[in-house]
This record gives structure tokens, C-alpha cells and sequence, in this order.
């Protein structure tokens, strides 16, 4: 019983386009969200994150919108840069002090 | 900086033996957690802990278990490592409170295969 889906194991992108990474969640309680990024051999490190109160946020070259009614999140990258090349990770909560769920991830290939 | 460390990044076990896996951090979190990454699986929570001597358990628990004797230090025990248990075993930490809880930080990770 997933509760927070990555339905893209993975994804290529010719560097400079953009990259879309998509994540579907079950559980109506969430009202936090993140992305984590993963280089092999390393852990993941914290991307962004959107609240529930809001539909987007943006940092730098990465967005992260978010669509309540259909509980789905998304993570754009413009343009991406051939280190982008990572795992990424989505992940919910609610609050309190539960911890984070997350998708099985999507390993992203940005092609020179 | 928030600094989460492990014990080791690789390691090789036999089967049935006991393996402690060590995990520190610097920053005075109250939180800390173990996952382990497998393909196709994502992150698995193990166990959690939010305090000193308190622990809870994650989605996978079984065949571990778990030791928070000083706030910075988490260890996670196999009481008897099995060929299924090999993975890679990821540490985190994070602040209690509402909003800054979420945002974990993870260590390293160690690769962990028994024989």
C-alpha cells in the first residue's frame, strides 16, 4: 500500500530542456512535501519542499508545484544541467511529528 | 553545517553474525532515523527514534533493532545478520518542531552485504 507514488523509475533529458519529475500520494492527511536528490554513494540531500497552502514554490532553477484536488506534485528543472543526473526522491508528512514517507524514486539522466 | 556521520561505508558480514551499525550527529537533533535503500524500493523506514532511550518502529522493522543511549548517537543492531538484510543502511537526523522536522538530513550510508 504505496502511499506516495513514483510512477517514473526513470527519466532523459537532453541538457538545457526541461526535466519533469512527477509523484501521485494517496493519503488526504499530507500537508507537507519534499524532494530529495541522491548521487550514488551518498545520501539524499533536502531539494525543496511545498506546504499545503500553497501550489508552488520555486528555488533557483527548481519548481515544485503541487495540485491538491488531484494529489499529485510535481518537480520541474530549467534548464538541466548534466549534474542534475541523480536520484530524486518525493516525500510527505502531516503534521505533527510523523515521519516522512517517501516514493521509490526516479533516477533522472541529463544528456550533454 | 548539519554533520550526520556512520560508522562505516562498507562492510562484510557472514551470515548469523551481529552487526552494529553506528550513526552520529553534531547538531543536536532530536530526531534520528534508519532506512535502508534497496532497487526498486525507495527508502524503507527501520526505526526512529525522538528522544534518548525512546524508540519507535518504521515500516520494516523485523530482524532489527535499535539503541539511543545519548541524543547524537543511533545505532541500529541485526541480532542476526541474513542474506536478505544485505542493502545500503541510511542514517538521518532532524529538529522536532513542526516545520523544520521534515527536513531530514541524511548521512553517507553504509553498503552492507552478508555472505
Amino acid at each position: 500500500d504505496q502511499q506516495v507514488k513514483q510512477n517514473s523509475p526513470s527519466l532523459s533529458v537532453q541538457e538545457g530542456r526541461i526535466s519533469i519529475l512527477n509523484c501521485d500520494y494517496t493519503n488526504s492527511m499530507f500537508d507537507y512535501f519534499l524532494w530529495y536528490k541522491k548521487y550514488p554513494a551518498e545520501g539524499p540531500t533536502f531539494l525543496i519542499s511545498i506546504s499545503s497552502i500553497k501550489d508552488k514554490n520555486e528555488d533557483g532553477r527548481f519548481t515544485v508545484f503541487l495540485n491538491k484536488s488531484a494529489k499529485h506534485l510535481s518537480l520541474h528543472i530549467v534548464p538541466s544541467q548534466p549534474g542534475d543526473s541523480a536520484v530524486y526522491f518525493c516525500a510527505a508528512t502531516n503534521s505533527g511529528n510523523t515521519p516522512l514517507v517517501f516514493g521509490k524514486g526516479t533516477r533522472l539522466s541529463v544528456i550533454a | 553545517d548539519v554533520k550526520v556521520t556512520q560508522s562505516s561505508r562498507y562492510l562484510v558480514k557472514r551470515t548469523g553474525e551481529k552487526v552494529f551499525l553506528e550513526c552520529v550527529q553534531d547538531m543536536d537533533h532530536e530526531n534520528m532515523f534508519w532506512y535502508r535503500q534497496d532497487p526498486g524500493l525507495g527508502l524503507r523506514l527501520i526505526y526512529f527514534s525522538y528522544d534518548v532511550k525512546m524508540k519507535e518502529k518504521g515500516d520494516i522493522p523485523e530482524g532489527y533493532s535499535v539503541s539511543r543511549e545519548k541524543k547524537e548517537r543511533f545505532s541500529l543492531i541485526l541480532e542476526s545478520a541474513s542474506t536478505n538484510q544485505t542493502s545500503m543502511y541510511l542514517c538521518a537526523s532532524s529538529l522536532p518542531h513542526r516545520r523544520a522536522q521534515e527536513t531530514q538530513y541524511f548521512g553517507p550510508g553504509t553498503r552492507l552485504l552478508v555472505l
